[in-house]
C-alpha cells in the first residue's frame, strides 16, 4: 500500500542533542511537508520541499534542518539550537501545490 | 494576514445528537479549503476539499458546506467512533506552498 513512513514513533533528545525525524513516502508525490504540532494549537509549518534538491522556510524553521537528495525522502534534524522541542511532529506529502496533504503518523519527540 | 479560527474548541455529544462545527476564514484568494479528522496520536486523515461558495460534500454522517466566509462540518446522527479532532485548513492565492490549518475542534460522542 502507498503511504506516508515516519520513524521513531517516540523519541527522546538530550540538552545539546541534535535528533532527526524520518520521513519516506512511495506515493510518488513530488511535495514534501514537516508540520509541528503543541497541544491546543494548529499545525504550523517547519519546512516545506516542492521538488527534489529545493525547499524553503515554513512559518517556524529556526532550530531545524532538512534535506531532500531524493523525492522519497524528507528526514527533519531539530538541532541544539531549538530550545522547546518538545512536541509531535508531522510528515506529509502532496502530488503539487495547493493539492490535499497525505499524512504520516508522526513522531512524539520529547526531551531527557 | 491568512488566517483560520474554529469553533467551537470542544464539543460532547450524546449518540445520535446532530450538531455542527464551523471554521471562518480569512484569505486573499480562498484556493481550497480542507477538512481532516485526527484520532489522538495519529496524523491528520483526509475528509473534504471545497473550492467554492455552495459547494457540499457528503461522507456518511459528515457533511461539509462552504460560504465566502467559512464552513460547516455538519454531523448527523452521531456514533462514538466519530469522537475526534476535526481540523480544517485554507490555501490562499497569496501563500504559496503553505495551508494555513485551525486549531482544531475536539469532538467526543457519549454512547
Amino acid at each position: 500500500d502507498g503511504g506516508i513512513t515516519q520513524s521513531p514513533k517516540y523519541l527522546f533528545r538530550k540538552e545539546g542533542q541534535n535528533v532527526t525525524l524520518s520521513c519516506e513516502q512511495n506515493l510518488n508525490h513530488d511535495a514534501m511537508y514537516w508540520y509541528r504540532q503543541d497541544p491546543g494549537q494548529g499545525l504550523r509549518l517547519i519546512y516545506y520541499s516542492q521538488i527534489v534538491n529545493d525547499f524553503q522556510k515554513g512559518d517556524i524553521a529556526e532550530g531545524y534542518s532538512v534535506s531532500r537528495e531524493k523525492k522519497e525522502s524528507f528526514p527533519l534534524t531539530v538541532t541544539s539550537a531549538q530550545k522547546n522541542p518538545t512536541a509531535f511532529y508531522l510528515c506529509a506529502s502532496s502530488l503539487g501545490q495547493r493539492e490535499k496533504l497525505f499524512f504520516g503518523s508522526g513522531t512524539q519527540l520529547s526531551v531527557l | 494576514e491568512d488566517q483560520v479560527t474554529q469553533s467551537p474548541e470542544a464539543l460532547r455529544l450524546q449518540e445520535g445528537e446532530s450538531s455542527s462545527l464551523n471554521c471562518s476564514y480569512t484569505v486573499s484568494g480562498l484556493r481550497g479549503l480542507f477538512w481532516y479528522r485526527q484520532d489522538p496520536g495519529k496524523g491528520p486523515e483526509f475528509l473534504f476539499t471545497l473550492y467554492s461558495a455552495g459547494e457540499e460534500k457528503e461522507k456518511e454522517r459528515l457533511k461539509a458546506t462552504l460560504t465566502k466566509k467559512e464552513s460547516f462540518l455538519h454531523i448527523t446522527a452521531p456514533k462514538p467512533e466519530d469522537s475526534a479532532t476535526y481540523l480544517c485548513a485554507v490555501h490562499g492565492s497569496s501563500n504559496t506552498g503553505k495551508l494555513i490549518f485551525g486549531q482544531g475542534t475536539t469532538l467526543q460522542v457519549k454512547p
